[in-house]
């Protein structure tokens, strides 16, 4: 069963850092792209970025270009999303998901279960 | 910020027909395949079309995907009250927004 296993959810001080990871199996990890995305109470979805665990390249949505960091570690098939200088407008849900590739088509497929993030002093 | 305009609610009745509209721009739907994605409420979202009009394995066939230009529409055919949930499109965008947007969202009520 292809799977993507998330950490556990984060309640964090303003300031502070954390780094969330996403573990995938029943795949050849190397071969897909992963995304990253944020969901805010009650909003919808936004794309933060992808990366590509072959090689490590990343792109970033122009919103959070700078503001995130996404990295991957493929020897252990896990990607990360790293969030520094918190604020409590991070306070959000934050999900990885399998970017699937059939010549120009994609879609996300399967997600993470997702990791809650608060932020709040 | 979502790239994509939904509307934000539609509802129906159990066995009525509902579609949900995805308007996108020449960067985004029009020249790339659109997915929708089930979110139910406190669980992840999930595949439910992909390449504009496929389902994957599992999805019944009352779920349907179509584009046209730079619009994609959703129907959902013989509404059930277990379709209670937000509904949300996607495209890969080759412009400003990219490299993924994601729709508003409609949340689809069963009267």
């Amino acid at each position: 069963e292809v799977q993507l296993v998330q950490s556990g959810a984060e309640v964090k001080k303003p300031g502070e850092s954390l780094k969330i990871s996403c573990k995938g199996s029943g795949y050849r990890f190397t071969s897909y792209w992963i995304g990253w995305m944020r969901q805010m109470p009650g909003k919808g979805l936004e794309n933060m970025g992808i990366i590509h665990p072959s090689d490590s390249e990343t792109r970033y949505s122009p919103s959070f270009q700078g503001q995130v960091t996404i990295s991957v570690d493929k020897s252990i098939n896990t990607a990360y999303l790293q969030l520094t200088s918190l604020k409590a407008s991070d306070t959000a849900m934050y999900y990885c998901a399998r970017l699937s590739e059939d010549g120009s088509e994609t879609w996300f497929d399967p997600w993470g279960q997702g990791t809650l993030v608060t932020v709040s002093s | 910020q979502s790239v994509l305009t939904q509307p934000p609610s539609a509802s129906g009745t159990p066995g009525q027909k509902i579609t949900i509209s995805c308007s996108g721009s020449s960067s985004n739907v029009a020249t790339n395949t659109v997915s929708w994605y089930r979110q139910l409420p406190g669980t992840a979202p999930k595949l439910l079309i992909y390449s504009d009009d496929q389902r994957p394995s599992g999805v019944p066939d009352r779920f349907s995907g179509s584009k046209s230009g730079a619009s994609a529409s959703l129907v959902i055919s013989g509404l059930q009250s277990e379709d209670e949930a937000d509904y949300f499109c996607a495209s890969w965008d080759d412009g400003r927004n990219g490299p993924y947007a994601f729709g508003t969202g409609t949340k689809v009520t069963v009267v």
